[in-house]
């Protein structure tokens, strides 16, 4: 296990639908990033979130957005969702530290968009 | 940006079988490259990577990886897999703030 947990694990929403997924990070980390992962892919980076501000962000529409709380939890919002939204979506904790730093990923939260 | 580009999508290996996955990245100047693995309902695992120096890196479980700046390639191997070793596994590179993965490559390892 990494520390990192997120929720919910499964999730149905109808599309025109707005979600929130949540993510607690490892302890000692700083800094969360979100991924999201479509069947059959790698992963593709939504944004990262650093002393509350996104610092950082992949080529997603602005109907994704997300915050980072004090406590450097984080959530991911999609507005509006579409079929396509339907993925894995990680989220990844990490010490925001130049470049020699390393991720730890979440299992994920399943999105069915239907 | 940089990006990663795996080879091989699907490889199916028997058991003491060697390994070797395809990973080539975009040039960019000085690179940090992992490899994760994605074990079936569970979370992905970093097994190695690579940030300087000594250019063959080590990982968990018996993993290794060869950076070799001239092709541009970061290959895992492992020398004998075992079943256990069926996963998906990715390679990344980081670019920014971002790691930009490969599409992974699902390996099957049979009795």
């Amino acid at each position: 296990e990494t520390g990192v947990t997120q929720s919910p694990t499964h999730l149905i929403k109808t599309r025109g639908q707005q979600v929130t997924l949540r993510c607690s990070s490892q302890s000692g980390h700083n800094t969360v990033s979100w991924y999201q992962q479509a069947l059959g892919q790698g992963p593709q980076f939504i944004f990262q979130y650093y002393r509350e501000e996104e610092n950082g962000r992949g080529n997603f529409p602005p109907r994704f957005s997300g915050l980072q709380f004090p406590n450097y939890s984080s959530e991911l919002n999609v507005n509006a969702l579409e079929l396509d939204d339907s993925a894995l979506y990680l989220c990844a904790s990490s010490l925001f530290a130049a470049m020699n730093t390393e991720a730890f990923f979440g299992q994920g939260t399943r999105l069915t968009v239907v | 940006a940089q990006s990663v580009s795996q080879h091989n999508h699907h490889v199916i290996l028997s058991e003491a079988a060697s390994l070797e996955l395809g990973c080539n990245y975009s040039y960019g100047g000085t690179v940090n490259l992992f490899w994760y693995v994605q074990y079936p309902g569970q979370h992905l695992q970093l097994l190695l990577k690579y940030f300087s120096g000594d250019p063959l890196v080590k990982g968990i479980k018996g993993f290794e990886a060869e950076f070799i700046k001239s092709k541009f390639s970061f290959n895992l191997r492992k020398p004998s897999v075992q079943w256990s070793d069926t996963a998906e596994y990715f390679c990344a590179v980081r670019s920014g703030y971002a790691l930009n993965f490969g599409k992974g490559t699902s390996l099957l390892v049979t009795p």
